[in-house]
């Protein structure tokens, strides 16, 4: 069965400074890969997609994501964060089978941005 | 436009009542989806609609039924709920790309059971 692992429950960066949230998966092939941020009490918005083709894909609001097959991971990073980006962030994966719907999440991780 | 809208945003009912979400889409995709998302949990995914038919349903009681009119639209009816079924509701739909399916999702709605 695939899994999605989100070592890190809680991050706090200050803002201005990098950040690189990880995300590993466990799958018997390279499954299609999901990064989605989400508000308190909102829904979630797709930040960046992976299905194949160059490793590092470039999403939405200055986030980048970096595939690699070796270490099964698909981190995503972003070089300098904003108050803004305080939210959930849920990586995300779905096997690479024509017409399969279902996705399984990672459990998220909570960024704080401090001053 | 990867717009999905949802009403009510709020819904507040007793374990007697009877009450319906809905959700709405018009970029023509064809898969719609309901979750349930409890506080600090990943969404849990519930219904699966393709083309109008249902296609996955992940064992939900049947206090909560969906129902799809068309291929825009997404209900899910609610009744005799409990207590512990108070959660985000969110609705998603998808396109195909690439061969695979990319979810985006409505802004969800709070639920509250009394």
């Amino acid at each position: 069965a695939q899994s999605v692992t989100q070592p890190d429950i809680h991050i706090t960066v200050s803002e201005g400074a990098s950040l690189e949230l990880r995300c590993n998966y466990s799958y018997g092939a390279t499954p299609y890969l999901f990064w989605y941020v989400q508000s308190p009490g909102q829904g979630l918005q797709l930040l960046q997609k992976y299905f194949s083709g160059d490793t590092l894909v470039q999403g939405i609001k200055g986030f980048e994501a970096e595939f690699k097959r070796s270490q099964s991971s698909f981190n995503l990073r972003k070089p300098s964060v904003h108050w803004s980006d305080a939210a959930e962030y849920f990586c995300a994966v779905a096997p690479p089978d024509f017409g399969n719907e279902k996705l399984t999440f990672g459990t998220g991780t909570r960024l704080t941005i401090i001053p | 436009d990867t717009e999905v809208t949802q009403t009510p945003k709020h819904l507040v009912m007793g374990m007697t009542n009877k009450k319906s979400l809905k959700c709405e889409q018009h970029m023509g995709h064809r898969a719609m989806y309901w979750y349930k998302q409890k506080a600090k949990k990943p969404p849990e995914l519930m219904f699966v609609y393709s083309y109008e038919k249902l296609s996955i349903n992940e064992s939900v009681p049947s206090r909560f039924s969906p129902e799809c009119p068309n291929s825009s639209l997404l209900n899910l009816h609610l009744h005799a709920l409990q207590p512990e079924d108070s959660a985000l509701y969110l609705c998603a739909s998808s396109q195909r790309d690439r061969g695979q399916e990319t979810q985006y999702f409505g802004p969800g709605t709070r639920l509250l059971v009394l």
